[in-house]
């Protein structure tokens, strides 16, 4: 299957600092998706994006399929941001909707 | 966006005894459901798929005896843990795609999860 690499594993900010997440996928993907993970563990979607750049208020994320990575922006961070982003993706064919996830990144925002 | 649904959200159970986690789609059917186990500071692991009408199908190193799984109808999946022991303990996740077009192409949503403690 595919492997799915998260950076930084780590985040420390200020309130009101933007910050770039990095997912690699070790092969192409067909569906690729950020989620956000709650204090309580809900995971919530943020997008989905196999290929190209979408917004969504201060969120917004790139995926480059042919160099098989994607970026999170976060623009002026709040408190509510803090949490674990996941990226996850799977390849198609026989394993059509098995998300594997990446490790993740621990974002913590300070006031 | 679609809205998929857990129960128990926790439970806490003695060691032998089996545990029913109930995974619902509320305004959408799915013909297929995913289960997920999360370790604390860990990553999401897929354990199995559950299929509407069929056997489920388990990741490798996954006990299907011991993580039993029936998909009762389009809206209802369910994971029993049996003879559960402290090394069970964990946050199982369900998710489901909506609708029922090109796999690749769908969003998967997820229930809130429901954390088990064995004692």
């Amino acid at each position: 299957g595919i492997q799915v690499e998260q950076s930084p594993p780590d985040l420390i900010l200020q309130e009101g600092a933007n910050s770039t997440l990095r997912c690699n996928f070790s092969d192409s993907v067909n569906n690729l998706q950020w989620f956000h993970q709650n204090p309580w563990g809900q995971l919530i979607n943020l997008f989905y994006i196999p290929s190209g750049t979408k917004q969504n208020g201060r969120l917004s994320a790139t995926t480059v399929a042919t160099e098989r990575y994607s970026l999170l922006y976060i623009s002026s961070s709040q408190t509510t941001d803090s949490g674990v982003y996941f990226c996850a993706g799977h390849a198609g064919g026989t394993s059509y909707g098995k998300l594997t996830f990446g490790q993740g990144t621990i974002l913590t925002v300070h006031p | 966006g679609a809205v998929v649904s857990q129960h128990p959200s926790r439970v806490i159970c003695k060691s032998g005894t089996s545990v029913k986690i109930e995974c619902r789609s509320l305004d959408f059917q799915a013909t297929t459901m995913f289960w997920y186990r999360q370790f604390p500071k860990q990553s999401l692991m897929l354990m199995a798929t559950s299929n509407e009408g069929s056997k489920a199908t388990y990741e490798q190193g996954v006990e299907k005896d011991k993580f039993l799984i029936n998909h009762a109808s389009l809206t209802l999946s369910t994971l029993t843990v049996t003879s559960a022991h402290p090394e069970d303990s964990s946050f199982y996740i369900c998710s489901a795609p909506t609708g029922t077009g090109w796999w690749s192409q769908e969003t998967q949503y997820f229930g809130p999860g429901t954390r088990l403690l064995v004692l």
